[in-house]
This record gives structure tokens, C-alpha cells and sequence, in this order.
């Protein structure tokens, strides 16, 4: 198993420019998650979904648009990258909604200038 | 979910124990405490958890205090792989409503020296 998959790797965008974070699991998860990570400021829930066709908001997710068509793909846009959405992403998932074991993907280290 | 407060930074010689703390004194009666860690430039890795009993796995081990205000985490044999940075999280398990995320704080960095 692939287990949790993110691409690309890294990403310099420009201000204003969007693009798509791509997660895919082969776990059949039901839930999954996007984070982000900052120098000194831990992991922050952005966006999050219990099943295909539910999103909800995390903590941070101003600028950021989330959707789950399907079980395996959880794609986080960014619609006008700022020089703030600079972090590294992560996808996770579990088997289900409050399970203890979250699998994360490697990242996706994005820049924007 | 109840705070935790991890040291900054620990040393451990290679293939002695190394023991991480963790304090929780706010924990809940049915609030669980998980560890995860990330090694540099990885997504992090669910270690362990547990409620009150101790617990191991192929991993590690878990030691919960009886009144469940703090925890250790001990990994038996460190090797230099185990390097990374160890997140204590406690949060209630399998519940429903908006207790899906886990909360990472800062952690403790532990250093497997040669």
C-alpha cells in the first residue's frame, strides 16, 4: 500500500497565483485531514472531512478551499496565494472520525513569493 | 483537551532507553494520551496511546501514572533513526462532534548521539 500520497513534493507560486495541493489515500479512510506547519508554531488544522461529500473548517482555514468527491482524494486549493500561506502541508487520514491513528503524508513544502 | 508540557530537548546514547515525560495534570477521566513523532522533513508517525493502563507495542512503551497527570514514553533500545521530534497529545478518543483534530504543541527533541 501507498499509503498517504501528496504531490508535488514543493511548489514556488507567485502572490496571487493558485494552485492545488493534491492527497490521495488507499486506505479507504474515511476521514482526512489537511495541516500546516510553521517554524515554532506546531500543526494546524486547516480544513477536514468524515466522508465523501463533508468538509468542515479547522482552525485556520481562511484562504483555503477544501472538497471530497471521493473516498480516496482530498485536494486543498489555494485560490490567491499570499506570502503567509508559506508552510509546509500535510495530509493525514484515519480509518474513521476521532480514530487514534492518523497517517500523515511526507508534505508538500510550498513558497510563495 | 487537557495541555501538555513536553522539555524541549533531550540526549539519549545509542542503544540505552530513552525516556520522554510528559506532563498532563488537566487530563479528563476519559481522555487519551497519544505520541507521535517526526523525524526531519517527514509527515508525523503514530507511536502509541493509551488511556490508564500501560502500554507497549513494537514501537514503544507507555507508562501512565495511576493518577494520570503524567506519562512517559520510553523507547527500550534508541538507535539514531529514533532522532526526531516526540509530540504528547491528549484528547478524547472516538468521538464524535469537533474533537477530530489532534492538537500539536512543540514537542520534545531528542537527539540518539553515537
Amino acid at each position: 500500500n501507498a499509503g498517504v500520497t501528496q504531490t508535488p513534493k514543493f511548489q514556488v507560486l507567485k502572490t496571487g497565483q493558485s494552485m492545488t495541493l493534491q492527497c490521495a489515500q488507499d486506505m479507504n479512510h474515511e476521514y482526512m485531514s489537511w495541516y500546516r506547519q510553521d517554524p515554532g508554531m506546531g500543526l494546524r488544522l486547516i480544513h477536514y472531512s468524515v466522508g465523501a461529500g463533508i468538509t468542515d473548517q479547522g482552525e485556520v482555514p481562511n484562504g483555503y478551499n477544501v472538497s471530497r468527491s471521493t473516498t480516496e482524494d482530498f485536494p486543498l486549493r489555494l485560490l490567491s496565494a499570499a506570502p503567509s500561506q508559506t508552510s509546509v502541508y500535510f495530509c493525514a487520514s484515519s480509518y474513521e472520525a476521532g480514530g487514534e491513528k492518523l497517517f500523515f503524508g511526507s508534505g508538500t513544502q510550498l513558497s510563495v513569493l | 483537551d487537557a495541555k501538555t508540557t513536553q522539555p524541549t530537548s533531550m540526549d539519549c546514547a545509542e542503544g540505552r532507553a530513552a525516556n520522554l515525560p510528559c506532563n498532563h495534570s488537566t487530563i479528563s477521566g476519559n481522555e487519551y494520551v497519544y505520541w507521535y513523532r517526526q523525524i526531519h522533513s517527514q509527515g508525523p508517525q503514530y507511536i502509541i496511546h493509551g488511556l490508564k493502563n500501560n502500554e507497549t507495542n513494537e514501537m514503544a512503551s507507555l507508562i501512565i501514572t495511576e493518577d494520570r497527570k503524567s506519562s512517559t514514553l520510553i523507547l527500550p533500545h534508541a538507535t539514531l533513526r529514533d532522532t526526531a521530534v516526540y509530540y504528547c497529545i491528549v484528547r478524547v478518543a472516538n468521538s464524535g462532534g469537533s474533537n477530530y483534530k489532534l492538537t500539536f504543541g512543540k514537542g520534545t527533541l531528542l537527539t540518539v548521539n553515537p
